[in-house]
């Protein structure tokens, strides 16, 4: 499987504090990506980046932001956290040479309480 | 723009019968198409992908996937299906080769096989 660990692996947090999420990859992918997922609802993108310092908006990107200031790694911080942003967040990562297939962290699961 | 609809949001079937997970896709250019199964508490795993060459698809754990352009459509079969295959079932659609393409997600579908 590709190198790609998200942290941490499950948060518990009050409403109004800032969250960070870790994605880290050591397979020297271009694309990485942050979605979340909840019942009923798939899978759904938040931000995505397609190079050091290049990000752009998903379709639920309120309330989030991001930063990849290196190749491996890609940050999602949740700037006041609210209970609408209890989810599972999926990392994940692509290249041409996989023909942009995705491949995926393990998850976090956050809570806000 | 390209979506995704996955008919079933729940399919049962008894194990060692056919599984058929159906899954449409509109996309403006040729696809590339995927399929990705997700265990409890997992991430999602790459179980095939179709990317303009055969139209017949083999994946992981016996799946299989044929393209068919004239109907839209990317559906999952595996000739019988094991207690193993429950789990839920992703059809993704990508604008195949678009430098960066991102994939767009179908609902899913929760398979579950009974004894």
């Amino acid at each position: 499987d590709a190198g790609i660990t998200q942290s941490p692996r499950h948060k518990v947090t009050e409403t109004g504090t800032p969250v960070t999420l870790r994605c880290h990859q050591t397979e020297n992918h271009r694309y990485m990506y942050w979605y979340r997922q909840d019942p009923g609802h798939g899978l759904r993108l938040i931000h995505y980046s397609y190079g050091v310092k290049d990000t752009d908006k998903g379709e639920v990107s309120d309330g989030y932001s991001v930063s990849r200031s290196k190749t491996e790694d890609f940050l999602l911080t949740l700037e006041s956290a609210t209970s609408s942003q209890t989810s599972v967040y999926f990392c994940a990562i692509s290249d041409f040479r996989d023909n942009y297939g995705y491949t995926f962290g393990s998850g976090t699961r956050l809570t806000v309480v | 723009a390209q979506s995704v609809t996955q008919l079933g949001s729940h399919v049962s079937v008894s194990e060692g019968a056919l599984v058929l997970l159906r899954c449409n896709y509109s996309s403006s250019v040729p696809p590339y198409l995927f399929w990705y199964v997700q265990y409890p508490n997992q991430g999602l795993q790459l179980l095939l992908k179709y990317t303009s060459a055969a139209t017949l698809v083999k994946g992981i754990n016996g799946f299989e996937a044929e393209f068919k352009k004239s109907e839209t459509s990317f559906h999952l079969t595996k000739p019988s299906a094991h207690m193993s295959d429950a789990a839920e079932y992703f059809c993704a659609v990508s604008e195949g080769g678009t430098s960066g393409s991102r994939l767009t997600f179908g609902e899913g579908t929760q398979l579950t096989v009974n004894p």
